[in-house]
């Protein structure tokens, strides 16, 4: 069964700070993962998509790396900022490529805080 | 730059009613999505359409049904509302079903049946 696994569930750290979120999935065959970010009340917002040949991809502070091999993921942000509070949701997509083959982590909650 | 707009955003249901969630999108996006997403788990898919006229069923379909007349709409019914559809549900739309293609989610209708 296709899994995608994300931890921490939760996490706090202080404004200013760095953090590292982790995405593990199962997903086979393998397209391509979204990291998103979900703020309280909100609907999803993309932050990065990356597919099997990409190690590295940025958007502003954040920084989202694949090993397709290990299958493993990580989002790190950098220079945390209050705004950033939100939880963050890893999405893989399998192969065919289809509106059922999209599998949701649980996401991590993320507060930044003074 | 409306995106993909969802109605109500608040709803409370008794037993047994029906209810209509409305989503339209002013991106002319082919693919157009229903998830539910309920508390500590990913989300899961309900009802999908890939154009006017066409809709298949996601991962969990029962106690709803989606009409697609125009590439604009795509309403989620409810029928003989159920305590176990008490949840977060979000519509979504793409361009078309690519690898690569960024899924924009509308801001989400929390429904409570009671």
């Amino acid at each position: 069964k296709n899994q995608v696994e994300q931890s921490p569930q939760s996490l706090i750290i202080l404004e200013g700070k760095n953090c590292t979120l982790q995405c593990n999935y199962t997903v086979s065959p393998f397209s391509n993962l979204r990291w998103y970010k979900q703020d309280t009340g909100r609907g999803p917002v993309s932050l990065t998509i990356m597919t099997f040949s990409e190690n590295t991809k940025s958007n502003g502070r954040y920084t989202a790396t694949l090993d397709a091999d290990t299958k493993q993921s990580s989002l790190h942000i950098t220079a945390s900022q209050l705004s950033d509070s939100a939880s963050y949701i890893c999405v893989v997509r399998g192969l065919p490529v289809g509106a059922s083959k999209l599998t949701f982590g649980t996401g991590t909650r993320l507060q930044v805080t003074l | 730059n409306a995106g993909v707009t969802q109605t109500p955003k608040f709803r409370i249901l008794k037993i047994g009613q029906s209810m209509t969630l409305q989503c339209t999108q002013d991106m002319n996006h082919n693919y157009m999505y229903w998830y539910r997403q309920d508390p500590g788990m990913g989300l899961k898919l309900i009802y999908y359409s890939v154009g006017a006229g066409i809709t298949d069923k996601g991962e969990v379909p029962n106690g709803y049904n989606v009409s697609r007349s125009t590439t604009e709409d795509f309403p989620l019914r409810l029928e003989l509302a159920a305590p176990s559809q008490t949840s977060v549900y979000f519509c979504a739309s793409s361009p078309r079903e690519y690898r690569g293609n960024t899924i924009y989610f509308g801001e989400g209708s929390w429904l409570t049946v009671v």
